[in-house]
C-alpha cells in the first residue's frame, strides 16, 4: 500500500465549470504523475512532478494544470472541463530515484456533461 | 506514435493452462519494461518488471521474458487461475528511474475461465 487516496472517488460536471482533483500521499514521495485512462488508450501521462513546485508536462497535457504546493498533494486542475475530458485519471508515486516502479491510486471518475 | 504495443486486446484461457502475454516496442532507447495489472474499478498494481540487461525475470507464476533483438516481451502465467482476470497493461522506460517517465500499451484483457 504506497498510502495514495485520491478526492473525489466520482464527480459529475458541466461542460465549462472548473474541476479540480486532489491526490494525497502519506510517504514524502518526491515523484508524483497524473495519468488519464481511456478505452482503447491504455494510460497516457498528464503532468507529473519531481518535487515541490517541481512539474512538467506528459503526452496529454492540453486543458489541464497542477500544482504541488505541498509534498504530499499534487492537483490536477481542468480549467474548462470538457465532454472529451470525461476518463478515469489516476495518480502516481514512484519511491525514489532510483525506482521505474509507480504505484496508483484507486483513481477518479469524472463525467463532463 | 504509439511506441509500446499490445496488439492482443483480449485473450481467453482455461483455468491451470498457461496465458501470454504479449507487448512489442519500437524505442530502442527503453532499458526498462514493467506490467501492470488492474481489475475494473479499481487503479492499477504493479507486478514485475525486468531491465534490458536480463532476458528473463521470475516471481511465482509470472514470467516476463524480455528479447532486445526483437524489441518484444511476454508475460507469462502459469498455471492461470480465474482471479489473474484482469486487464494487463504493458509499460516501457527509458533513463534513471524515478524522473523518468512510463509509457504504457493500451492493455490486454485477460479472461481465465474455470
Amino acid at each position: 500500500d504506497a498510502g495514495i487516496t485520491q478526492s473525489p472517488r466520482h464527480k459529475v460536471t458541466e461542460t465549462g465549470t472548473p474541476v479540480t482533483l486532489r491526490c494525497h500521499q502519506t510517504e514524502n514521495h518526491r515523484y508524483m504523475y497524473w495519468y488519464r485512462q481511456d478505452p482503447g488508450h491504455g494510460l497516457r501521462l498528464i503532468h507529473y512532478s519531481y518535487g515541490v513546485k517541481d512539474t512538467d508536462k506528459g503526452e496529454v497535457s492540453d486543458g489541464y494544470s497542477v500544482s504541488r504546493s505541498k509534498t504530499e498533494d499534487f492537483l490536477l486542475t481542468l480549467e474548462s472541463a470538457t465532454s472529451s475530458q470525461t476518463s478515469v485519471y489516476f495518480c502516481a508515486i514512484s519511491p525514489n530515484s532510483d525506482s521505474y516502479e509507480q504505484y496508483f491510486g484507486p483513481g477518479t471518475r469524472l463525467t463532463v456533461t | 506514435d504509439q511506441q509500446v504495443k499490445q496488439n492482443s486486446p483480449s485473450l481467453s484461457v482455461q483455468e491451470g493452462r498457461i496465458s501470454i502475454l504479449n507487448c512489442d516496442y519500437t524505442n530502442s532507447m527503453f532499458d526498462y519494461f514493467l506490467w501492470y495489472k488492474k481489475y475494473p474499478a479499481e487503479g492499477p498494481t504493479f507486478l514485475i518488471s525486468i531491465s534490458s540487461i536480463k532476458d528473463k525475470n521470475e516471481d511465482g507464476r509470472f514470467t516476463v521474458f524480455l528479447n532486445k533483438s526483437a524489441k518484444h516481451l511476454s508475460l507469462h502465467i502459469v498455471p492461470s487461475q480465474p482471479g489473474d482476470s484482469a486487464v494487463y497493461f504493458c509499460a516501457a522506460s527509458a533513463g534513471q528511474g524515478g524522473s523518468e517517465k512510463l509509457v504504457f500499451g493500451k492493455g490486454t484483457k485477460l479472461t481465465v475461465n474455470p
